[in-house]
């Protein structure tokens, strides 16, 4: 099956600092990547959709400018936390489309293990 | 607009017992239906599709789910719990053509030994 990876699976961080996370589709090519963020006892929040090669697309409410992603190739997207602050500690889990490879079906979404991110 | 609704936040089954999680959807065209399961501090791990074709739809760990057109329900079942089983459970959908998953809030699952 189609494997997603993320990096890293958890982190701490200052208040002020900024955070990279990445998400790797492992067997597959993937043109659209999914971010989400999941808050406790909550459903997933899409915060934006990312297409290889282009800028990402954004969900209302979700700053881009603290939000930063980057898809620079099929099987890898960043997920960058710019100026961390409490509140943005969360669950983020990232999600890939298959576009070609191994796996065929074009109708499922693969999600990462998810990065626990904690800002003190 | 695409929209989920799972009705309960928790359930609760015997182990043994079947169990069936809720969950309906509104969307304006042909729905892609899947069920995924989290387990705690992991990602979404795919269950089962529906996407055309038998209404009743099997997947993985033995689940399956039945497609609802008139009813537009995707309730996700299993004859028999256990206790392996208990986990948070999301409904998503997609319209067909579009390119987001839209989730239904989740139902946590508990089997009781």
């Amino acid at each position: 099956g189609a494997v997603v990876s993320q990096h890293p699976s958890r982190v701490i961080c200052k208040s002020g600092t900024s955070v990279k996370i990445e998400c790797r589709s492992l067997d597959f090519q993937a043109t659209t990547m999914f971010w989400y963020r999941q808050f406790p006892k909550q459903s997933l929040m899409l915060m934006a959709t990312s297409n290889e090669g282009s800028k990402a697309t954004y969900e209302q409410g979700v700053e881009k400018d603290k939000f930063l992603i980057n898809h620079a190739s099929l099987t890898l997207s960043t997920l960058t936390v710019t100026s961390a602050h409490p509140e943005d500690s969360s669950f983020y889990i990232c999600s890939a489309r298959i576009s070609s490879g191994v796996v065929s079906s074009p109708y499922e979404q693969y999600f990462g293990p998810g990065t626990r991110l904690t800002v003190t | 607009a695409q929209s989920v609704a799972q009705p309960e936040d928790q359930v609760n089954v015997a182990e043994g017992n079947p169990l069936t999680v809720k969950c309906t959807y509104s969307v304006s065209g042909n729905p892609y239906l899947f069920w995924y399961v989290q387990y705690p501090n992991r990602g979404l791990q795919f269950l089962l599709k529906y996407i055309t074709g038998d209404n009743l739809v099997k997947g993985s760990y033995g689940f399956e789910a039945e497609f609802n057109k008139s009813q537009t329900s995707f309730h996700l079942k299993k004859p028999s719990a256990l206790v392996s089983d208990s986990a948070l459970y999301f409904c998503a959908v997609r319209e067909a053509g579009a390119n987001n998953l839209f989730f239904g809030t989740g139902t946590r699952l508990t089997v009781i030994p």
